[in-house]
């Protein structure tokens, strides 16, 4: 079982730039998640989708946040424009019905 | 709003101490409680708590669930080097659609020789 498998690990990027970040999560799984965890205000969801059809995206930031799950293998998340208060990890999980999240190793967004 | 509160926020035992996490929660349709350990990557899933007064146990660490003071604690006996990490409290809601979780901060462990 490979996981969950997040792209990029680390992302830097300048203020104004468009970031993509990707998640495939595992096989048979039929919800995803995308977490962004600062020191500050810890672990929090941004969006999930169940059956790739998006649920819930009151905790996504504003506007400039996006998040598409095309089919059940794949989705991304997308900041357009990216602004250094971004800066954080972001993190990917997947589960089966009512299982424990599993978690991908994130995508570390340092916005310069 | 959904709460989630753990403490001490942080905590630096020697190797050998035992240690209680805290974690209470306010929440809106409750389902279940869980508990991670993050090191320096993804959060690893330890436990998940559904049922009060149940001891969930796996080698030195232990949890339970009080759902009638809402929360949750989390032991480490005879502590090493190793359980240093942040330990995640997290509260699955029922949606009616999937386990959606909400995270407190965490505790940070660290365990010195």
């Amino acid at each position: 079982d490979a996981g969950v498998i997040q792209s990029p690990r680390h992302e830097v990027t300048e203020m104004g730039q468009e970031v993509t970040l990707r998640c495939k999560p595992i096989s048979g799984h039929n919800s995803l998640f995308w977490y962004r965890q600062t020191m500050m205000r810890g672990l929090e969801l941004l969006i999930y989708f169940n059956n790739n059809v998006p649920i819930d995206d009151s905790g996504m930031p504003e506007d400039r946040f996006s998040a598409k799950m095309p089919n059940a293998s794949f989705s991304t998340l997308k900041i357009q424009p990216s602004e250094p208060r971004d800066s954080a990890v972001y993190f990917c999980a997947s589960s089966f019905h009512n299982s424990p999240l599993h978690f991908g190793n994130g995508t570390r967004l340092t916005v310069t | 709003e959904d709460k989630v509160v753990q403490s001490p926020l942080s905590l630096v035992v020697h190797e050998g101490d035992t240690v209680t996490l805290n974690c209470s929660y306010e929440v809106t349709n409750f389902r279940s409680l869980l508990w991670y350990k993050q090191e320096k990557k993804a959060p690893t899933f330890l436990f998940m708590l559904t049922s009060s007064g149940i001891e969930k146990k796996s080698g030195r660490l232990s949890s339970i669930l009080d759902k009638k003071e809402l929360s949750s604690i989390l032991n480490i006996t005879a502590t090493q080097t190793g359980d240093s990490a942040i330990y995640l409290c997290a509260v699955i809601l029922n949606t009616g659609t999937a386990s959606k979780l909400t995270f407190g901060t965490g505790t940070r462990l660290q365990v010195t020789l």
